[in-house]
């Protein structure tokens, strides 16, 4: 069975701090994908990033930057210097050898001024 | 180019009444999801479409709810009769491909907020 937690329900930092956001997934499927998804508070679900399970480089998009390590089966998301905007939920994705994404239960980050 | 269109954005209705939700995709994708959001039971996979046939309605809640994709730019779904524990927020998604040779990305429509009082 495939499974993400997101075992971070909420959290809060103020503006500027450096922020992670764990993701630990559960599959037996030799090919998967990953993926990270926000949720700001207007509703709508943005697509953020998507990595193959052959491809473990860290990617770095500006202040975002994600770390996905096979040998603890984790796809961290970090936020560098967050900023009030960056305030949302944010969710964690699988899909492996089926078309369904499963998606974690999300972590809302708060970012006070 | 245009993202996943949905509408109505946001829909009160009694309970017993007829709701109907419409999504356009992304044009040129080949899937369509649709997803429940709910506080208690997070985002659901309702059921998805290849080239407009249905390819796995395992998640649909129960009778009440039915999906149509009637061409490659529209699709529908159906609550009826409508219940107070069918609100939250349905999510229509769209993408190129699937499965294991290219799971391609989900692109999400900003949702039908549904309240049924």
């Amino acid at each position: 069975a495939q499974k993400v937690t997101q075992a971070q329900t909420e959290i809060s930092v103020v503006e500027k701090e450096d922020v992670t956001l764990d993701c630990v997934y559960e599959t037996r499927d030799t090919t998967y994908y990953l993926f990270w998804y926000k949720q700001p508070p207007s509703g709508e679900l943005v697509f953020l990033i998507r990595r193959n399970s052959f491809d473990e480089q860290n990617e770095i998009s500006g202040r975002y930057s994600w770390n996905f390590q096979k040998s603890t089966s984790s796809f961290n998301f970090t936020i560098t210097a967050s900023q009030v905007v960056d305030s949302a939920v944010y969710f964690c994705a699988l899909s492996g050898n089926t078309d369904k994404l499963i998606f974690g239960t999300g972590t809302r980050l708060q970012v006070f001024p | 180019d245009a993202g996943v269109i949905q509408s109505p954005r946001h829909e009160v209705t009694e309970m017993g009444q007829e709701v109907t939700l419409r999504c356009k995709p992304i044009s040129g994708h080949d899937y369509l999801f649709w997803y429940r959001q709910t506080m208690m039971r997070g985002l659901e996979l309702l059921i998805y479409f290849n080239n407009n046939v249905p390819i796995d309605d395992s998640g649909m809640p129960e009778d009440r709810f039915s999906a149509k994709m009637p061409n490659a730019s529209f699709s529908t779904l159906k609550i009826q009769p409508s219940e107070p524990r069918d609100s939250a927020v349905y999510f229509c998604a769209s993408s190129l491909g699937s499965g294991p040779l290219s799971t391609d990305t989900q692109y999400f429509g900003p949702g039908t907020r549904l309240t049924v009082l």
